[in-house]
């Protein structure tokens, strides 16, 4: 199993600003996600992190928006740009050595106001 | 494409009750099948999980057998605690592709 460390667990922020969440893992793993789980609902994948290259997105996420950057095997960052009251949730980074196992950090819960 | 329905919560109970949330879902090929638990505040943590047809994954007095015939992966325990109060959320894999999730079902257990 793998131990995912998410920073910051909560934040206030004003609209119009930029939130970077971290993610770090105890240990190397292959894969690395973002998702995202809006009041009351369930989880949508944002996006694959890749590292070293171009993250992966899923359709209606753009890099514009949600810049991510891998730059190691267990280490990555999620900025949630230029934020809308839309943009409040709890934003989840999940890992694991390979795409049949997913551990998921505890969340980053994200108001904006 | 895959796709996961789970029946709708809240659900509530009183503590020593017995336990079913219904997961089914449509996939194609043989999917593997994970119940995910989220205690309030906190991230999502493996539940239990089952890889083939007729597996039953189990951890912690939660069961969940894995349903081909009927698709379904429904989760279970014979008697519930309070501290089993969480949301509850079931999730398919198929290979090469990523987790689909399930809506969520919130358990509410009354002492």
């Amino acid at each position: 199993s793998a131990v995912i460390s998410q920073k910051p667990s909560r934040d206030i922020c004003q609209r119009g600003t930029s939130l970077t969440i971290q993610c770090q893992v105890d240990s190397q793993v292959t894969m690395m996600f973002w998702y995202r789980q809006q009041p009351g609902q369930s989880l949508t994948l944002i996006a694959t992190a890749n590292q070293g290259s171009e993250a992966t997105y899923e359709s209606g996420f753009v890099i514009d928006k949600f810049p991510i950057s891998r730059p190691n095997l267990t280490f990555s960052t999620l900025t949630v740009s230029n934020m809308s009251p839309e943009d409040s949730s709890i934003y989840l980074c999940s890992g694991g050595q390979s795409n049949t196992e997913a551990f998921f950090g505890q969340g980053t819960r994200l108001t904006v106001v | 494409g895959d796709s996961v329905t789970q029946m709708e919560g809240p659900v509530t109970l009183s503590e020593e009750a017995f336990l079913t949330i219904n997961c089914t879902y449509t996939a194609t090929g043989y999917p593997s099948l994970f119940w995910y638990v989220q205690y309030p505040g906190e991230g999502l943590q493996l539940l239990l999980k089952a890889t083939k047809a007729d597996d039953k994954g189990s951890n912690k007095g939660f069961e969940a057998t894995y349903r081909k015939e009927t698709t379904s992966f429904h989760l279970e325990k014979g008697s519930v605690q309070v501290s089993d109060s969480a949301v509850y959320f079931c999730a398919l894999l198929n290979y090469g592709q990523n987790f689909v999730f399930g809506p969520g079902t919130r358990l509410s257990v009354l002492p």
